[in-house]
């Protein structure tokens, strides 16, 4: 069975500190991995996305680091606000017919003033 | 451009009863996925419907079925209700499928569905 496994489930950081989350996965017909910030109440929301070809993309604040070789990726938040509280996951994008996410279980971030 | 929506925001329903769930996709998207996120974990997938057919099924039950319209809007029906089937009911639509990939999908903000 296709899986995604992220890590920290919960992370506290300060204002203006970085944010690490993790993500690891174990099928290889995957091909397109995005990051996704859900608030409470809300649909998951399309933060940055990568394909298994970049070792890493950057926008803004957010980047985007990729293992292919480890089948590791993670997102990092730079100068982290109190706004970006919110729950993270990382999905996998399959390469079949249907192209289905299978997503990480989620991080739950704090950012502290 | 107008984005993904779904309706209705809330539903409680009795266990046993059937329920349905709807969909608009983004404007320009012909492919819409559903997925199930039960209190505090990751989405998971339940079927895909690109061109009015199920084009993906997850590890869903058949009493879980559905329905993609010509203008590319969906329904997700649910059959003889379950307590575990209580959680958020989300839709995404993205442009492609079947075999035209397709990456990016964009997602609604839900349906909270409670069974009791």
């Amino acid at each position: 069975q296709q899986q995604v496994k992220q890590s920290p489930q919960s992370l506290i950081v300060q204002k203006g500190g970085i944010s690490i989350i993790n993500c690891a996965y174990e099928n290889t017909a995957f091909d397109y991995f995005p990051w996704y910030q859900q608030f409470p109440g809300k649909g998951p929301a399309l933060l940055i996305a990568i394909r298994p070809d970049v070792s890493e993309k950057k926008e803004g604040r957010f980047t985007i680091s990729f293992n292919k070789s480890a089948k590791q990726f993670s997102l990092h938040i730079m100068d982290s606000q109190p706004g970006d509280s919110a729950t993270y996951f990382c999905a996998a994008l399959s390469s079949g017919s249907a192209r289905q996410l299978t997503f990480g279980s989620g991080t739950q971030l704090t950012v502290l003033p | 451009e107008t984005g993904v929506t779904q309706s209705p925001t809330h539903l409680i329903k009795t266990r046993g009863q059937q329920v349905t769930l709807r969909c608009s996709s983004q404007s320009g998207h012909n492919t819409v996925s559903w997925y199930q996120q039960a209190l505090g974990q990751g989405p998971q997938f339940i079927f895909q419907y690109y061109r009015e057919e199920e084009n993906g099924r997850g590890n869903f039950p058949p009493r879980f079925s559905g329905l993609q319209f010509p203008n590319y809007s969906s329904e997700l029906n649910v059959n003889a209700l379950e307590l575990d089937d209580s959680a958020l009911y989300l839709c995404a639509s993205s442009l492609g499928g079947g075999r035209v990939s397709t990456d990016t999908q964009y997602f609604g903000p839900g349906t909270r569905l409670t069974v009791l």
